[in-house]
Formats: C-alpha cells, sequence, structure tokens
C-alpha cells in the first residue's frame, strides 16, 4: 500500500528534552512538509523540502529542526527551545511543489504531542 | 494583511439537505483553491482543486464554486449523510506556499 507513515501516533515530551517525529512515504514523491495544527487552527507550516538534502523553513521553524537525508525520509525534531509544543504534527507530500495539478498534498495520520 | 477564512462554527444538518460551507480570503490572488476533508485524529484527504478559470466543479454529491471577484469558494455536500460528518478545510496557494483555512466541521443528523 502507497502512503505516508507517520510514528509514533502519540508522544510524550519532558522538559528540555528533543524529541523526533518520524515521516516515511513511499510515494516517490519529491517534496515533502511539516504541518502542526493548534485546535481552531489552520494548518501551519514549519518546515518543507523539495529535494532530497534540501529543506526551507516555513511559517513556524523556530525551535523545530529537519533532515532530509533520503527522498523517503522527513523526520521533524522538536527542540527544547519550542516552548509550547503541545499540537497535532502532520508530515504531507506532493509529487512537486509549484505545480497545480501536482500540489495536492497526501497527509499522514499525524502525531499528538504533549508535555509531561 | 494576508487571510483565509472559515466559518469557525461548526455547521449542523440534517441527512438528506445539502451543505453550503464558505471560505473567503484577502490578499491573496491565487491560481488555484482545494477543499480537504478531516476526520478527528486522522490527517486531512484531499477532495477537489479548482482553478481560477474554473467557475465550478463536481464530484459526485460535492459541488465546488470559485469566485475570483467575491474572492470566496463554496463548497455544497448535496444529499448529505452523516458519515459526511467531519472538518472541511480549502487552501490556496500564497506566497509560494499552501496556505490553509481553520476549517469548518460538519455534523450530519440522520
Amino acid at each position: 500500500d502507497g502512503g505516508i507513515t507517520q510514528s509514533p501516533k502519540y508522544l510524550f515530551r519532558k522538559e528540555g528534552q528533543n524529541v523526533t517525529l518520524s515521516c516515511e512515504q513511499n510515494l516517490n514523491h519529491d517534496a515533502m512538509y511539516w504541518y502542526r495544527q493548534d485546535p481552531g487552527q489552520g494548518l501551519r507550516l514549519i518546515y518543507y523540502s523539495q529535494i532530497v538534502n534540501d529543506f526551507q523553513k516555513g511559517d513556524i521553524a523556530e525551535g523545530y529542526s529537519v533532515s532530509r537525508e533520503k527522498k523517503e525520509s522527513f523526520p521533524l525534531t522538536v527542540t527544547s527551545a519550542q516552548k509550547n509544543p503541545t499540537a497535532f504534527y502532520l508530515c504531507a507530500s506532493s509529487t512537486r511543489q509549484g505545480s497545480a495539478t501536482n500540489e495536492k498534498l497526501f497527509f499522514g495520520s499525524g502525531t499528538q504531542l504533549s508535555v509531561l | 494583511s494576508q487571510k483565509i477564512e472559515q466559518n469557525s462554527e461548526a455547521l449542523n444538518i440534517q441527512e438528506g439537505k445539502t451543505a453550503t460551507l464558505t471560505c473567503n480570503y484577502t490578499n491573496y490572488s491565487p491560481a488555484y483553491l482545494q477543499w480537504y476533508r478531516q476526520d478527528p485524529g486522522r490527517g486531512p484527504v484531499f477532495l477537489l482543486l479548482i482553478r481560477e478559470n474554473e467557475k465550478e466543479k463536481r464530484k459526485e454529491r460535492l459541488k465546488v464554486t470559485f469566485d475570483t471577484t467575491l474572492k470566496q469558494s463554496l463548497f455544497h455536500i448535496t444529499a448529505s449523510q452523516p458519515a459526511d460528518s467531519a472538518t472541511y478545510l480549502c487552501a490556496l496557494r500564497g506566497g509560494g506556499k499552501l496556505i490553509f483555512g481553520q476549517g469548518t466541521e460538519l455534523s450530519v443528523k440522520p
């Protein structure tokens, strides 16, 4: 089955701890994205990557870091610098950014991060 | 400032009726607009895309309109069913990225 897999489904972070959220896709998509969703708010873009070994900051990148060493994988690290990390995190991919036909996003099932 | 807004109040309708959801935007000139469905605790799922030169688009019981003069898109579900209950998100391309509205929760009662 082709799709995007996020893990874990639920994650708890202790004070001062870095945590990493996993995102893997087998859709052969070039572009991958991380969004944060808070209750009653739209999805906010954290980071995106259009190609391996390259990524750009989104609107709320502070306190987060990413890597794109493989086409299939785009892990997100929530660092201790992110003071309000409790949210639902969504990973998405698309065939190519900037093309209307191809920019529909395929989302994973999300990771709910909470602070202990 | 640039904004994309959906009705934050939940929409409650009776089964069989037509649900109409609104997406308004300001200070964007999007080439297209997308609609997604999101169920609780899940990621959004793409439904439809409508381009700026298309007035209307249909897919089964779904219909989307796009009025670039009013800067508004309407999303209709005809003959609604309880299984249509979900949050619906609109999204448009602005500033080089896809911008999402906050979503409208639809509840269809039997």
